[in-house]
């Protein structure tokens, strides 16, 4: 299996600041990532797939690059209603796998 | 728009089968590989496997022995089997619809099950 990790684990910020989250592949999966956010007692939703590409309705703030085994997901400046968990998911291999989250908290 | 539902049991005994079923509406359930995924209580997501509307399914190797998936088209609805189940298994069970770059794109609410005698 393909393993995921994720730094930082958890992460405090504040309204305004720009947050970036890393996800560092066990192996070259080219561009297959995605990442998602989800909140308390929701189900994730996608917000970048393709290491890049914006899922349609989410807001530009968001944003992701990396290719290979290194990816980098940002929020240019955060917005209270984007405290949450994110996660990072490889597609280059069945199965699936995702990294181990990242929470983000509000200072 | 594409919503789905997860239903089946919130307890299961040890040793015995967990049994779920997501039904599909908005949408056709044809054409599209359907997912499960499960989240133990603070802890990540993981990926249990997908079929395809053609019956065609993927497991995750960690899971695979124990695991079965099959789907309904009529119903549209698909279901996920997973025997022999240990307090381990205890997790939120969500259903989602993957693209087939491996988005997963709409998901259901989630179902806690427990599994505890």
């Amino acid at each position: 299996d393909i393993q995921m990790t994720q730094s930082p684990s958890s992460l405090s910020a504040s309204v305004g600041d720009r947050v970036t989250i890393t996800c560092q592949a066990s192996q070259d999966i080219s561009n297959y990532l995605n990442w998602y956010q989800q909140k308390p007692g929701k189900a994730p939703k996608v917000l970048i797939y393709d290491a890049s590409n914006l899922e349609t309705g989410v807001p530009l703030r968001f944003s992701g690059s990396g290719s290979g085994t290194d990816f980098t997901f940002t929020i240019s400046s955060l917005q209270p209603e984007d405290i949450a968990t994110y996660y990072c998911q490889q597609y280059e291999n069945l199965p699936i796998t995702f990294g181990q989250g990242t929470r983000l908290e509000s200072k | 728009q594409v919503q789905l539902q997860e239903s089946g049991p919130g307890l299961v005994k040890p040793s015995e089968t967990l049994s779920l079923s997501c039904t599909v509406s908005g949408a056709s359930i044809s054409g599209y590989y359907w997912s499960w995924i499960r989240q133990p209580a603070g802890k990540e997501l993981e990926w249990i496997g997908r079929i395809y509307t053609s019956g065609s399914t993927n497991y995750n190797p960690s899971l695979k022995s124990r695991v079965t998936m099959s789907v309904d088209t009529s119903k549209k609805q698909f279901s996920l089997k997973m025997s022999s189940v240990t307090a381990a298994d205890t997790a939120v069970y969500y259903c989602a619809r993957m693209r087939r770059g491996g988005q997963l794109e709409y998901w259901g609410q989630g179902t806690l099950v427990t599994v505890s005698s």
